[in-house]
């Protein structure tokens, strides 16, 4: 399965916009970009899913590049809340196969 | 819906003992999943079932560990016997891969082998 390349770490100040990228060098055609977030001492949450497009969602923006090696996740106005472990991760969902599988994340912290 | 269940939330459990953990999906989802987190090897997929047929089970560590999922509203990942280092958390997630969607997870059993 495709591979995705995150930084281990980052901060963030509180109210400001948080751009978390994700390199995916090896992404085949049929991958879909998925992001997740796992808040402290839960499970996974789904954040935002793409293909080509950027997307947009009330939790956050999808920037995919043109050559889709790389995305990024934004945040626009941090908040105590979402300091969390984000996931990228690469799902091919038009195969027999659409198990997904977790890399070692971005641990955000974000500051007040 | 109320999401995926998980039971129990909490387990601990001597050496050697038989584990079962237990899962709810969501109704009218068709893909679920099973991974155990442990800081040191982070979320590992375990196994993975589509309409109740396991698919993809190359994740389960050894024999000592199984899954089962005779219905689309019930499945169970047993240990037997437990060991110290199978304690982790263990996520159970769910999904509608027709819709291509994303995947709800559980609140996670956390079990501790003692």
């Amino acid at each position: 399965d495709a591979k995705t390349t995150q930084p281990n770490s980052m901060e963030s100040n509180e109210e400001e916009p948080v751009h978390l990228p994700c390199n995916h060098s090896t992404i085949s055609g049929t991958d879909y970009i998925h992001w997740y977030r796992q808040l402290p001492s839960q499970g996974p949450e789904y954040v935002i899913h793409g293909l080509t497009s950027n997307v947009n969602n009330r939790m956050a923006s999808l920037a995919i590049a043109e050559d889709r090696k790389s995305s990024t996740l934004i945040l626009h106005r941090a908040t105590l809340r979402d300091a969390a472990v984000y996931y990228c991760i690469l799902r091919d969902l038009r195969n027999t196969g659409n198990q997904f599988y977790f890399g070692t994340g971005t641990s955000l912290t974000v500051i007040p | 819906d109320a999401g995926v269940i998980q039971s129990p939330r909490h387990e601990v459990t001597e050496m050697g003992q038989e584990v079962t953990l237990r899962c709810k999906p969501i109704s009218g989802h068709n893909s679920l999943f099973w991974y155990r987190q442990t800081m040191m090897r982070g979320l590992e997929l375990l196994i993975y079932f589509n309409n109740n047929v396991p698919i993809d089970d190359s994740g389960m560590p050894e024999d000592r560990f199984s899954a089962k999922m005779p219905n689309a509203s019930f499945s169970t990942l047993k240990i037997q016997p437990s060991e110290p280092r199978d304690s982790a958390v263990y996520f159970c997630a769910s999904s509608d891969r027709v819709l291509n969607t994303e995947a709800f997870f559980g609140q996670g059993t956390r079990l501790t082998v003692v």
